[in-house]
Protein backbone atom coordinates (compact mmCIF):
# COMPACT_ATOMS: atom_id res chain seq x y z
CA UNK A 1 0.00 0.00 0.00
CA UNK A 2 0.54 3.90 -0.92
CA UNK A 3 1.61 5.56 2.29
CA UNK A 4 1.72 8.77 2.56
CA UNK A 5 2.35 10.58 6.08
CA UNK A 6 2.79 14.59 7.65
CA UNK A 7 4.22 15.33 10.07
CA UNK A 8 1.52 16.91 12.38
CA UNK A 9 -1.70 16.62 12.14
CA UNK A 10 -3.08 19.66 14.12
CA UNK A 11 -0.38 23.05 13.64
CA UNK A 12 -0.94 26.18 15.44
CA UNK A 13 1.26 29.36 14.68
CA UNK A 14 1.90 32.71 15.59
CA UNK A 15 1.89 35.51 12.40
CA UNK A 16 5.11 35.93 11.15
CA UNK A 17 6.48 32.66 11.81
CA UNK A 18 8.47 30.83 9.37
CA UNK A 19 6.52 27.04 9.36
CA UNK A 20 7.71 23.87 8.01
CA UNK A 21 5.05 20.82 6.70
CA UNK A 22 6.64 17.76 6.07
CA UNK A 23 5.72 15.24 3.74
CA UNK A 24 7.09 11.62 3.15
CA UNK A 25 6.15 8.81 0.74
CA UNK A 26 7.56 5.44 0.57
CA UNK A 27 6.52 4.17 -2.57
CA UNK A 28 9.24 6.10 -4.71
CA UNK A 29 7.23 8.28 -6.51
CA UNK A 30 8.67 10.71 -8.46
CA UNK A 31 5.74 13.34 -8.21
CA UNK A 32 4.96 14.75 -5.09
CA UNK A 33 2.15 18.07 -4.68
CA UNK A 34 0.99 20.43 -1.99
CA UNK A 35 -2.83 21.79 -2.08
CA UNK A 36 -4.34 23.71 0.43
CA UNK A 37 -8.31 22.75 1.12
CA UNK A 38 -10.57 25.74 2.29
CA UNK A 39 -14.60 25.49 2.60
CA UNK A 40 -16.51 25.64 -1.01
CA UNK A 41 -13.22 25.96 -2.66
CA UNK A 42 -11.67 22.64 -3.31
CA UNK A 43 -8.29 21.45 -3.11
CA UNK A 44 -6.23 24.43 -4.77
CA UNK A 45 -2.55 23.24 -5.96
CA UNK A 46 0.16 25.13 -4.23
CA UNK A 47 3.13 23.82 -5.66
CA UNK A 48 4.26 20.34 -7.23
CA UNK A 49 8.15 18.57 -7.76
CA UNK A 50 8.55 16.18 -10.34
CA UNK A 51 11.69 15.04 -8.85
CA UNK A 52 14.55 15.80 -6.48
CA UNK A 53 15.15 19.92 -6.56
CA UNK A 54 12.88 20.48 -9.20
CA UNK A 55 9.78 22.18 -8.55
CA UNK A 56 7.13 24.43 -10.20
CA UNK A 57 4.54 26.57 -9.01
CA UNK A 58 0.72 25.46 -8.92
CA UNK A 59 -2.30 27.78 -8.73
CA UNK A 60 -1.59 29.87 -5.33
CA UNK A 61 2.41 29.48 -4.56
CA UNK A 62 2.04 33.20 -2.85
CA UNK A 63 3.30 32.94 0.48
CA UNK A 64 4.51 29.63 0.18
CA UNK A 65 8.06 27.65 -1.13
CA UNK A 66 9.17 24.29 -1.63
CA UNK A 67 11.85 22.06 -0.79
CA UNK A 68 13.17 18.27 -2.33
CA UNK A 69 15.86 17.63 -1.02
CA UNK A 70 15.22 13.55 -1.45
CA UNK A 71 12.57 11.70 -3.41
CA UNK A 72 10.53 10.79 -0.46
CA UNK A 73 10.48 13.95 1.20
CA UNK A 74 8.75 17.39 0.23
CA UNK A 75 8.31 20.00 2.37
CA UNK A 76 6.02 23.34 2.32
CA UNK A 77 7.66 26.06 3.89
CA UNK A 78 5.49 29.48 4.63
CA UNK A 79 8.75 32.19 5.19
CA UNK A 80 6.38 34.53 7.52
CA UNK A 81 3.17 33.08 8.70
CA UNK A 82 -0.14 34.90 8.04
CA UNK A 83 -3.51 34.11 9.19
CA UNK A 84 -5.25 33.53 5.37
CA UNK A 85 -2.99 31.09 5.39
CA UNK A 86 -4.77 29.09 8.30
CA UNK A 87 -5.90 26.17 6.61
CA UNK A 88 -5.86 22.38 5.55
CA UNK A 89 -2.79 21.34 4.05
CA UNK A 90 -2.84 18.04 1.40
CA UNK A 91 0.04 16.40 0.37
CA UNK A 92 0.34 14.08 -2.70
CA UNK A 93 2.30 11.49 -4.45
CA UNK A 94 1.81 9.86 -7.32
CA UNK A 95 4.03 7.38 -9.98
CA UNK A 96 4.02 10.18 -13.49
CA UNK A 97 3.70 13.37 -14.25
CA UNK A 98 2.16 13.35 -17.47
CA UNK A 99 -0.98 10.70 -18.15
CA UNK A 100 -3.69 9.74 -15.81
CA UNK A 101 -2.24 8.21 -12.94
CA UNK A 102 -3.92 8.95 -9.81
CA UNK A 103 -2.60 10.65 -6.72
CA UNK A 104 -2.33 9.23 -2.80
CA UNK A 105 -2.86 11.65 -0.17
CA UNK A 106 -1.39 12.13 3.76
CA UNK A 107 -3.79 12.73 6.40
CA UNK A 108 -3.85 16.38 5.72
CA UNK A 109 -2.35 18.98 8.53
CA UNK A 110 -4.32 21.47 9.86
CA UNK A 111 -2.55 24.56 10.31
CA UNK A 112 -4.08 27.83 12.43
CA UNK A 113 -2.32 31.09 12.44
CA UNK A 114 -3.46 33.43 15.28
CA UNK B 1 -8.06 25.87 -18.92
CA UNK B 2 -9.81 22.99 -16.96
CA UNK B 3 -12.88 24.02 -14.69
CA UNK B 4 -15.19 21.55 -12.93
CA UNK B 5 -18.73 22.14 -11.11
CA UNK B 6 -20.24 20.18 -8.40
CA UNK B 7 -23.33 21.89 -7.53
CA UNK B 8 -24.89 19.87 -5.20
CA UNK B 9 -22.94 21.69 -2.18
CA UNK B 10 -24.38 19.08 0.66
CA UNK B 11 -27.15 16.23 0.31
CA UNK B 12 -28.89 14.10 3.28
CA UNK B 13 -30.14 11.00 2.32
CA UNK B 14 -31.80 8.32 4.72
CA UNK B 15 -29.48 4.75 4.55
CA UNK B 16 -30.83 2.39 1.98
CA UNK B 17 -31.41 5.50 -0.32
CA UNK B 18 -29.55 5.93 -3.97
CA UNK B 19 -27.94 9.20 -4.46
CA UNK B 20 -26.30 10.37 -7.45
CA UNK B 21 -23.19 12.86 -7.26
CA UNK B 22 -23.09 15.39 -10.30
CA UNK B 23 -19.77 16.71 -11.57
CA UNK B 24 -19.55 18.97 -15.11
CA UNK B 25 -16.31 19.96 -16.03
CA UNK B 26 -15.12 22.16 -19.36
CA UNK B 27 -11.76 21.20 -21.00
CA UNK B 28 -10.14 21.92 -24.33
CA UNK B 29 -8.18 18.46 -24.39
CA UNK B 30 -9.41 15.46 -26.49
CA UNK B 31 -7.52 13.55 -24.20
CA UNK B 32 -7.68 13.86 -20.32
CA UNK B 33 -8.66 11.91 -17.23
CA UNK B 34 -11.52 12.25 -14.76
CA UNK B 35 -11.11 11.07 -11.32
CA UNK B 36 -13.51 10.93 -7.97
CA UNK B 37 -12.14 10.93 -4.27
CA UNK B 38 -13.85 9.96 -1.37
CA UNK B 39 -12.59 12.40 1.72
CA UNK B 40 -14.10 10.60 5.23
CA UNK B 41 -14.29 12.60 8.24
CA UNK B 42 -10.97 11.22 9.25
CA UNK B 43 -9.42 13.72 6.56
CA UNK B 44 -7.55 11.43 3.98
CA UNK B 45 -8.79 11.64 0.83
CA UNK B 46 -9.19 8.22 -0.61
CA UNK B 47 -8.63 7.30 -4.55
CA UNK B 48 -12.14 6.15 -5.82
CA UNK B 49 -11.97 5.91 -9.17
CA UNK B 50 -10.31 7.42 -12.71
CA UNK B 51 -11.66 7.32 -16.43
CA UNK B 52 -9.94 8.04 -19.64
CA UNK B 53 -11.80 10.44 -22.28
CA UNK B 54 -11.85 7.33 -24.68
CA UNK B 55 -13.81 4.98 -22.55
CA UNK B 56 -17.02 6.40 -22.50
CA UNK B 57 -18.38 2.45 -20.67
CA UNK B 58 -20.22 3.37 -17.39
CA UNK B 59 -18.35 1.64 -14.77
CA UNK B 60 -19.53 -0.53 -11.92
CA UNK B 61 -18.09 -1.37 -8.68
CA UNK B 62 -20.27 -2.89 -5.53
CA UNK B 63 -22.56 -0.07 -5.02
CA UNK B 64 -20.32 2.80 -6.76
CA UNK B 65 -21.07 3.82 -10.55
CA UNK B 66 -19.87 5.89 -12.21
CA UNK B 67 -21.46 7.16 -15.53
CA UNK B 68 -19.82 9.35 -18.08
CA UNK B 69 -21.42 11.26 -20.86
CA UNK B 70 -18.89 13.03 -22.84
CA UNK B 71 -21.61 14.62 -24.77
CA UNK B 72 -22.33 16.56 -21.79
CA UNK B 73 -19.06 16.70 -20.42
CA UNK B 74 -20.44 15.17 -17.25
CA UNK B 75 -18.83 12.40 -14.86
CA UNK B 76 -21.43 11.47 -12.54
CA UNK B 77 -21.11 8.94 -9.30
CA UNK B 78 -24.28 7.30 -7.87
CA UNK B 79 -24.18 5.07 -4.69
CA UNK B 80 -27.17 2.72 -4.38
CA UNK B 81 -28.63 1.49 -1.19
CA UNK B 82 -26.58 4.38 0.75
CA UNK B 83 -24.97 3.12 4.06
CA UNK B 84 -23.87 5.73 6.93
CA UNK B 85 -20.30 4.88 6.26
CA UNK B 86 -20.95 6.59 2.47
CA UNK B 87 -21.01 10.17 4.38
CA UNK B 88 -18.32 12.55 2.88
CA UNK B 89 -17.14 15.14 1.00
CA UNK B 90 -17.15 13.40 -2.62
CA UNK B 91 -14.76 15.58 -4.99
CA UNK B 92 -14.83 15.13 -9.07
CA UNK B 93 -11.05 15.85 -10.63
CA UNK B 94 -10.62 16.03 -14.02
CA UNK B 95 -6.90 15.92 -15.48
CA UNK B 96 -5.60 17.08 -19.23
CA UNK B 97 -2.71 14.83 -20.13
CA UNK B 98 -0.74 17.97 -20.35
CA UNK B 99 -1.19 19.81 -16.76
CA UNK B 100 0.64 18.57 -14.10
CA UNK B 101 -1.68 17.92 -11.18
CA UNK B 102 -5.88 17.53 -10.69
CA UNK B 103 -8.03 20.12 -10.55
CA UNK B 104 -10.66 19.51 -7.88
CA UNK B 105 -14.17 20.65 -7.72
CA UNK B 106 -15.75 22.20 -4.25
CA UNK B 107 -16.96 18.94 -3.07
CA UNK B 108 -20.53 17.30 -2.25
CA UNK B 109 -20.82 16.88 1.06
CA UNK B 110 -23.13 13.53 1.39
CA UNK B 111 -24.41 13.10 4.64
CA UNK B 112 -26.15 9.41 4.88
CA UNK B 113 -28.98 9.83 8.42
CA UNK B 114 -29.53 6.12 9.76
Amino acid sequence: DVKVTQSSRYLVKRTGEKVFLECVQDMDHENMFWYRQDPGLGLRLIYFSYDVKMKEKGDIPEGYSVSREKKERFSLILESASTNQTSMYLCASSTRLAGGYEQYFGPGTRLTVT
Amino acid sequence: AQKVTQAQTEISVVEKEDVTLDCVYETRDTTYYLFWYKQPPSGELVFLIRRNSFDEQNEISGRYSWNFQKSTSSFNFTITASQVVDSAVYFCAPKDTGRRALTFGSGTRLQVQP
